[in-house]
Order: C-alpha cells, then structure tokens, then sequence
C-alpha cells in the first residue's frame, strides 16, 4: 500500500546550520506531496507541497523537490534559525481503490540550538 | 476567516469511562479528518467524513465512532476508555477531497489524559 517513510529524529542543529530531511514514498498513480510542521503546542500546518513530478515547493527558506525517480521529497532549508524549532511530517496525498487518501509519515523534530 | 476550533482543548478522564469531542472545520470546507498523535506512534488516522458520510476508516476498534451534521461540525466518541487512548486528537479540515491537490487544515487538538 501507500506509505511514506522520514528520517528519525530528533535533529539537533546549530543556528545556521544546513537543514536536511529526508522523506521517500511509496504510491501508486500520481500523488500530490506535502510537508507540514508542527509548533510545539499547536496543530499540524501546511509548509509547502508540490503537486507534480520535478516540482518544487517553497516557503519561509524551506524547500523541497518532488523527485518521481527516487520516490523522494527532501526538505531543505539553509541556515536555520532557533523559530524553527518544531516537529516537521512529510505526507502524500494518492487516488487509491478508487478512494483519495492523506498518509503522513512519522514526524522528525527538529531542535535548533543558539 | 475562523480556523479549525476543537472543543474542549483538555479532558481528564478514567477508564472505562466515554468521551465526546467535538470540531467545527472552516467555513465551506465539507470534510473532516480525524488523528491521534501519541509519541510512540506518531500521527495515525481515524476517519474521514464527508458530507456526514464515512468515506475513509483507519485501523482503531469499534470504541472509536464518529459522524459529522449537515453544518460540517463532527464529533468523535471514544466508549470504553482505556490508559492507551491517551493522545492528543487531531481534526483537520479541507475544502475539496476529491483531489489529490486538497491541503488539510488542523486544529489545535484536544489533549485526552485517561487514568
């Protein structure tokens, strides 16, 4: 079935570090692809998506690439920032048995040190 | 424009006990997804409805029932509670879940505590 698989966490980073993490997936068809984040306290919200193969999605310095080839869409960001802080779930979105369906992977906190 | 709102945002309950919560998604979004986020399992999903119709079911026993009213407000019902149903419970709403395009809209959750 759809699956989506992401980096275990947690990461810790200096401020102003690269940020990398990795997200790969499993979907038959066409699926669209997403990154939210989570703030400690609050509800998932959406960071940026990408909804066909090569695209890239972008917001507040993340981005990421959806990459049909290796079934993969990274996150990445270059210099981050302590306001980062947070719990990111890469998810895809996939017409599946004649039904739409939202998968979300397992979450990687990331923390950010000053 | 009013985010999603879940309601209570904290619940103490004992086992054995039911619990009742309730989501209001945006306004003219039809849909409603529910999760449950603990730390060793991650986000998992619950249910989908859809114009008060189940169209998606996750993997959680009968104890965990849901419906939706003709104003797109759902509610969950968890009977019989057990220590492991501790989590927070998410709601997310989206406009259009007839594409793989939708984006979901979460609310805050509500913390459940069973002891």
């Amino acid at each position: 079935g759809d699956s989506v698989t992401q980096m275990e966490g947690p990461v810790t980073l200096s401020e102003e570090a690269f940020l990398t993490i990795n997200c790969t997936y499993t979907a038959t068809g066409y699926p669209s692809l997403f990154w939210y984040v989570q703030y400690p306290g609050e509800g998932l919200q959406l960071l940026l998506k990408a909804t066909k193969a090569d695209d890239k999605g972008s917001n507040k310095g993340f981005e990421a690439t959806y990459r049909k080839e290796t079934t993969s869409f990274h996150l990445e960001k270059g210099s981050v920032q302590v306001s980062d802080s947070a719990v990111y779930f890469c998810a895809l979105s996939a017409l599946t048995s004649g039904t739409y369906k939202y998968i979300f992977g397992t979450g990687t906190r990331l923390k950010v040190l000053a | 424009k009013a985010g999603v709102t879940q309601t209570p945002r904290y619940l103490i309950k004992t086992r054995g006990q039911q619990v009742t919560l309730s989501c209001s998604p945006i306004s003219g979004h039809r849909s409603v997804s529910w999760y449950q986020q603990t730390p060793g399992q991650g986000l998992q999903f619950l249910f989908e409805y859809f114009s008060e119709t189940q169209r998606n079911k996750g993997n959680f026993p009968g104890r965990f029932s849901g419906r939706q009213f003709s104003n797109s407000r759902s509610e969950m019902n968890v009977s019989t509670l057990e220590l492991g149903d501790s989590a927070l419970y998410l709601c997310a709403s989206s406009l259009d879940p007839t594409t793989t395009t939708n984006e979901q809209f979460f609310g805050p959750g509500t913390r459940l505590t069973v002891l």
